[in-house]
């Protein structure tokens, strides 16, 4: 079964400071790997996602992910937070043999501090 | 723009009463999802419906039950509502069979029940 781990809780960076959340799943074929990113008191927005060709992913809001398949990882990466940037993160996973469902990583609290 | 919509941002209810969460998409989805939000947990699938009258069980169904008469709305039942159901609830759809493309999600309902 296919599953993703965010490691990091909770994390903290300066205003202006670069960030990297990392995620790791569990699949022994090439995933769809998406990041979405959820303000307080609302429903989670798509940043980016990977499925297929360049393995470095743009995404809204000035972020990146890069898909390293050695490392079975998607880590989101932004080189300079804003406040704004306040936030849950969640990585998901989903593949095509198993259909129509992704699987969520537990989140990542991003709190910037000014 | 494309949406979906539930009906309740905040709700309260008693211990024992029946609850619906409504929700409704625009984008002629196939797939909708209810999903329940706690901290430290993620997110967890409570039931998902891949077309009209068609339901499956997520991982966390006990408690809960699931209506789809239309394809545009899918409604969450608490039978009987208890605190420990008191939760974030998220609404998603997607398209059958392109869960490449991700989700689309709600803004969520917070319940407590009391």
């Amino acid at each position: 079964a296919q599953s993703v781990t965010q490691p990091d809780i909770h994390i903290t960076v300066s205003e202006g400071a670069s960030l990297e959340l990392r995620c790791n799943y569990s699949y022994g074929a090439t995933p769809y790997l998406f990041w979405y990113v959820q303000s307080p008191g609302q429903g989670l927005q798509l940043l980016l996602k990977y499925f297929s060709g360049d393995t470095l992913v743009q995404g809204i809001k000035g972020f990146e992910a890069e898909f390293k398949r050695s490392q079975s990882s998607f880590n989101l990466r932004k080189p300079s937070v804003h406040w704004s940037d306040a936030a849950e993160y969640f990585c998901a996973v989903g593949a095509r043999e198993y259909g129509n469902k992704l699987v969520f990583g537990a989140g990542t609290i991003l709190r910037v501090k000014s | 723009d494309v949406k979906v919509t539930q009906s309740s941002r905040y709700l309260v209810k008693r211990t024992g009463e029946k609850v619906f969460l409504e929700c409704v998409q625009d984008m002629d989805h196939e797939n909708m999802f209810w999903y329940r939000q706690d901290p430290g947990l993620g997110l967890r699938l409570i039931y998902f419906s891949y077309d009209v009258k068609m339901k499956e069980k997520g991982d966390i169904p006990e408690g809960y039950s699931v209506s789809r008469e239309k394809k545009e709305r899918f409604s969450l039942i608490l039978e009987s509502a208890s605190t420990n159901q008191t939760s974030m609830y998220l609404c998603a759809s997607s398209f059958r069979g392109q869960n490449r493309l991700g989700y689309t999600f709600g803004s969520g309902t917070r319940l407590t029940v009391v």
